[in-house]
């Protein structure tokens, strides 16, 4: 166990249509990173997070949004959805502050499984 | 865009071999990490290399980086079966990058 919660863990819904992915980190883990996962394929990252502010943006469609709450939670919403956004969805956390030297280990989620009909 | 691609993609080898996975990327890093993902699961650290090392072990793995040709290498020893899963090399500089990882079998 990660210490890393993501919910929910399957969600199936329709084109159009908007969700939202939750991550709680681990405790005391300032930073967290969303990530997409298609069918047998690496980890594209999306965005980051530490301590509620954007740290950097990776390939996020501008239908999908982030942000991290004042309790560190975060959520990932994605709207307008389309066939292609069925995927893994992960969620990792790490203490450190996500720039230059200090990125160490990553905490992953089990992740959420989109399916989009 | 991903950082690191790994090579080979898949990679099928027999209990008790040695499996030797490579990672090459683009730009400066400051250090790179490799974890291991279960069909479906979320990812597991297992080792990370700063840019001023060239070696690192824990237990049977082995990792070595070579900043100047922008490759690392993640060598298991003595295989097992339970060691069957992709594995993925992370490159960081101001945020993390994955490669597309290598799908090694292990055969019993």
């Amino acid at each position: 166990d990660s210490g890393v919660t993501q919910t929910p863990k399957h969600l199936i819904t329709a084109t159009g249509q908007r969700v939202t992915l939750r991550c709680s980190p681990r405790s005391g883990d300032l930073s967290v990173y969303w990530y997409q996962q298609s069918l047998d394929q690496g980890l594209q990252f999306l965005i980051q997070y530490y301590n509620g502010e954007e740290r950097a943006k990776g390939n996020i469609l501008e239908r999908f949004s982030a942000q991290q709450f004042p309790d560190l939670h975060s959520e990932l919403n994605l709207s307008s959805l389309e066939l292609g956004d069925s995927a893994l969805y992960f969620c990792a956390s790490s203490v450190d502050y996500g720039q230059t030297a200090n990125t160490g280990e990553l905490f992953f989620g089990e992740g959420s499984r989109l399916t989009v009909l | 865009s991903q950082q690191g691609e790994e090579d080979p993609q898949a990679l099928s080898i027999q209990e008790g071999e040695n499996a030797t996975m490579n990672c090459s990327y683009k730009t400066s890093i400051n250090n790179l990490q490799w974890y291991r993902q279960n069909s479906g699961r979320g990812l597991v650290h297992l080792i990370l290399i700063r840019s001023n090392e060239r070696e690192k072990h824990s237990g049977r793995l082995r990792v070595t980086l070579d900043t100047s040709k922008k490759s690392s290498s993640l060598l298991i020893t003595a295989s097992r079966a339970a060691d069957t899963a992709s594995y993925f090399c992370a490159t960081v500089l101001n945020d993390m990058r994955f490669g597309a990882g290598t799908r090694l079998t292990v055969k019993p």
